[in-house]
C-alpha cells in the first residue's frame, strides 16, 4: 500500500494564480482531511470529508474549496492564491481503530506551497 | 487559550538523557495521538491511546483522563530522536483532531 499520497511536493505560485492540490489514499478509509501547518501555529484543519459525497469546513476554510472525487481522492483548490496561503499542506485519512471506536489518522508527506 | 497545550515548546538534551514531553487538554476526548515530525518530513503517528500506558521500544506514552494530561517519554535518547513531537486529541463525538503546537526536541551527541 502507498498509504496517503500528495502531489505536488513543492509549488510556487504568484498572487492570484489558482491550483489544485491532489490527495489519494489506498487504505479504503472513509474520512479525509486537509490541514495547513504554519510556524508557531500547529496544524489547523481547512476542510474535511467524513465520507464520500460529503465535505465540511474546518477551522480555516476561507480561500479554499475541496472536492471528494471518490472514496480514494480528496482535492484542495486555491482559486486565487494569496501570500497568506504560503504554508505546508497535509492531507490525512482515517480508519476506525478496531474495538476502541476511535480514529487513527494517517498523513501524507505534505505539499510546501509558496505564494509570492 | 488553546484546547491542547504542550510543554516545553523547545527541548535540548544530551544523548542518553530521559526525555519527557507533556500535553494538557481542556476538552472531553475519545483518544489522544502522539505524532512525530522530522525536519522536512511528513508526520507519523507514534501512539494512539485512550487510557493507561503504551510502550514502543524506547518510547512510552501515558494518559490520565481524569486530569486531562498525557506525557511522552523517551528513554536513552539518541540524536535520531530529534524531531517535533505533536500531541493531538480526538474530541468526543467528533471525527476531527485538535492539535497542540508541538515540542521541538534536539538531542545532541
Amino acid at each position: 500500500n502507498a498509504g496517503v499520497t500528495q502531489t505536488p511536493k513543492f509549488q510556487v505560485l504568484k498572487t492570484g494564480q489558482s491550483m489544485t492540490l491532489q490527495c489519494a489514499q489506498d487504505m479504503n478509509h472513509n474520512s479525509m482531511y486537509w490541514y495547513r501547518q504554519d510556524p508557531g501555529m500547529g496544524l489547523r484543519l481547512i476542510y474535511y470529508s467524513a465520507s464520500e459525497g460529503t465535505t465540511d469546513k474546518g477551522e480555516v476554510p476561507n480561500g479554499y474549496n475541496v472536492s471528494r472525487l471518490n472514496k480514494r481522492e480528496f482535492s484542495l483548490r486555491l482559486e486565487s492564491a494569496a501570500p497568506s496561503q504560503t504554508s505546508v499542506y497535509f492531507c490525512a485519512s482515517t480508519r476506525l481503530a478496531s474495538g476502541a471506536g476511535v480514529y487513527e489518522q494517517y498523513f501524507g508527506p505534505g505539499t510546501r506551497l509558496t505564494v509570492t | 487559550k488553546n484546547e491542547v497545550e504542550q510543554s516545553p515548546q523547545n527541548l535540548t538534551a544530551q544523548e542518553g538523557e530521559f526525555i519527557t514531553i507533556n500535553c494538557s487538554y481542556s476538552v472531553g476526548i475519545s483518544a489522544l495521538h502522539w505524532l512525530q515530525q522530522h525536519p522536512g518530513g511528513g508526520i507519523v503517528s507514534l501512539f494512539m491511546l485512550s487510557s493507561g500506558k503504551k510502550k514502543h521500544g524506547r518510547l512510552i506514552a501515558t494518559i490520565n483522563i481524569q486530569e486531562k494530561h498525557s506525557s511522552l517519554h523517551i528513554t536513552a535518547s539518541h540524536p535520531r530522536d530529534s524531531a517535533v513531537y505533536i500531541c493531538a486529541v480526538i474530541v468526543q463525538g467528533a471525527q476531527k483532531l485538535v492539535f497542540g503546537q508541538g515540542t521541538r526536541l534536539t538531542i545532541n551527541p
